[in-house]
């Protein structure tokens, strides 16, 4: 069974600073895709990147982007000039690339924003 | 469009009593999934449907939980009767079959159930 981990229950930066958030994940798969969800106090989940498996290249939007290490089965995201919206919890979601199938969440990390 | 449309957005009830959470996914979503988050175990798999047809349900925890897709439009998910520990916010969440990034998962806003 594919598992998801994060093992920072809780971070927090610094206005203006970078912070990166780890995942780390378990699956026998090779092609998969990879997701980092925000959820911010009024509970919407918000999609903040996505990673396919195949791509070697590290995605990125704007201030998010990941370091992808597939040998490792690492995924991390790293936000920098952090802002006071990005204080949100902060979930790590895979999914296999074949079929539709739903997604497997890590626990979260959340994120505090320091002034 | 509105996006994944949940009701109510809250909801308080008394151990034993039933409750019925309600989903309206994006119109032309081919799959409908059911998410419960908690505390303890983070955001879980409950149910998907495809088509209406649910494919998965290993991960409705009992008996009491049942869901329902009539519709291509709207979904249910029913506790009965409900306990303590059923207290959680749940969401729904549609998907295409087809797009711009393949399966991409739309959520709703969530329902918070608490549970006396």
């Amino acid at each position: 069974a594919q598992t998801v981990t994060q093992s920072q229950p809780e971070m927090s930066v610094q206005e203006a600073e970078t912070v990166t958030l780890s995942c780390t994940y378990d699956t026998s798969e090779s092609d998969y895709y990879l997701f980092w969800y925000k959820q911010p106090p009024s509970r919407q989940m918000i999609l903040v990147i996505r990673q396919e498996a195949y791509k070697q290249q590290n995605a990125t939007e704007n201030r998010f982007s990941v370091n992808f290490q597939k040998a490792a089965k690492s995924f991390s995201l790293k936000i920098s000039d952090s802002q006071l919206g990005d204080a949100a919890m902060y979930f790590c979601a895979y999914r296999p690339i074949s079929g539709n199938t739903p997604l497997v969440f890590g626990k979260g990390t959340r994120l505090s924003v320091i002034a | 469009d509105a996006g994944v449309i949940q009701s109510p957005r809250h909801e308080v009830t008394e151990m034993g009593q039933e409750v019925t959470l309600r989903c309206k996914p994006i119109s032309g979503h081919d799959y409908l999934f059911w998410y419960r988050q908690t505390m303890m175990r983070g955001l879980e798999l409950l149910i998907y449907f495809n088509n209406n047809v649910p494919i998965d349900d290993s991960g409705m925890p009992e008996d009491r939980f049942s869901a329902k897709m009539p519709n291509a439009s709207f979904s249910t998910l029913k506790i009965q009767p409900s306990e303590p520990r059923d207290s959680a916010v749940y969401f729904c969440a549609s998907s295409p079959l087809r797009g711009v990034v393949v399966h991409e998962q739309y959520f709703g806003p969530g329902t918070r159930l608490t549970v006396t």
